[in-house]
């Protein structure tokens, strides 16, 4: 079956260290890859897309995302987190018109 | 340009009712999606309208139902509210899921007691 699995409920880092946020597929074909962020009470924000080609992936806020095939992986990274990154990080795959998220990894900075 | 407009913003429904929720894509995109987003379930896939056809749909009861009109503006309908059915929907639109991802308006808050 079709999943896209958040392996972290919540994680917990101090502002200025590194992040990364982990997304897994499981498709029959390599889908389109995309990382959102949601503020409470706020809807979605996209924050990169992969489609195809380079596997390191830039967005917005100086997040970056890299594919790795062999792992059907998708994995979010941040070098250094600022206060205002505490939110809540959606992985979400495309196939077909299809748009399927994860559950979600909520996100705590510590100062 | 405006983004994606949803209204109303907050919804107080009695068990029973029927609500109708509104919402207004960005101008010349005609794909427009449905998730209802709940803090024990998080992101779920209602359906996805293109061209005034509902091209996917997920795993929701008849109760939920959508349209999208000629212009692109796509209402959703919930019968028979129940308790469980509070919850956060959100609407959004592209040109292409596919290719650029989805831009999502604020949401709907329904609360049904």
């Amino acid at each position: 079956a079709q999943s896209v699995t958040q392996p972290d409920i919540h994680i917990t880092v101090s502002e200025g260290a590194s992040l990364e946020l982990r997304c897994n597929y499981s498709y029959g074909a390599t889908p389109y890859l995309f990382w959102y962020v949601q503020s409470p009470g706020q809807g979605l924000q996209l924050l990169l897309k992969y489609f195809s080609g380079d596997t390191l992936v830039q967005g917005i806020k100086g997040f970056e995302a890299e594919f790795k095939r062999s792992q059907s992986s998708f994995n979010l990274r941040k070098p250094s987190v600022h206060w205002s990154d505490a939110a809540e990080y959606f992985c979400a795959v495309a196939l077909n018109n299809d748009m399927r998220f994860g559950a979600g990894t909520r996100l705590t900075v510590k100062p | 340009k405006a983004g994606v407009t949803q209204t109303p913003r907050y919804l107080i429904k009695t068990r029973g009712q029927q609500v109708t929720l509104s919402c207004s894509p960005i101008s010349g995109h005609r794909s427009v999606s449905w998730y209802q987003q709940t803090p024990g379930q998080g992101l779920q896939f209602l359906f996805e309208y293109f061209s005034e056809t509902q091209r996917n749909k997920g795993n929701f009861p008849g109760r939920f139902s959508g349209r999208q009109f000629s212009n692109s503006r796509s209402e959703m309908n919930v019968s028979t509210l129940e308790l469980g059915d509070s919850a956060l929907y959100l609407c959004a639109s592209t040109f292409d899921p596919g290719v650029f991802g989805y831009t999502f308006g604020s949401g709907t808050r329904l609360t049904v007691v």
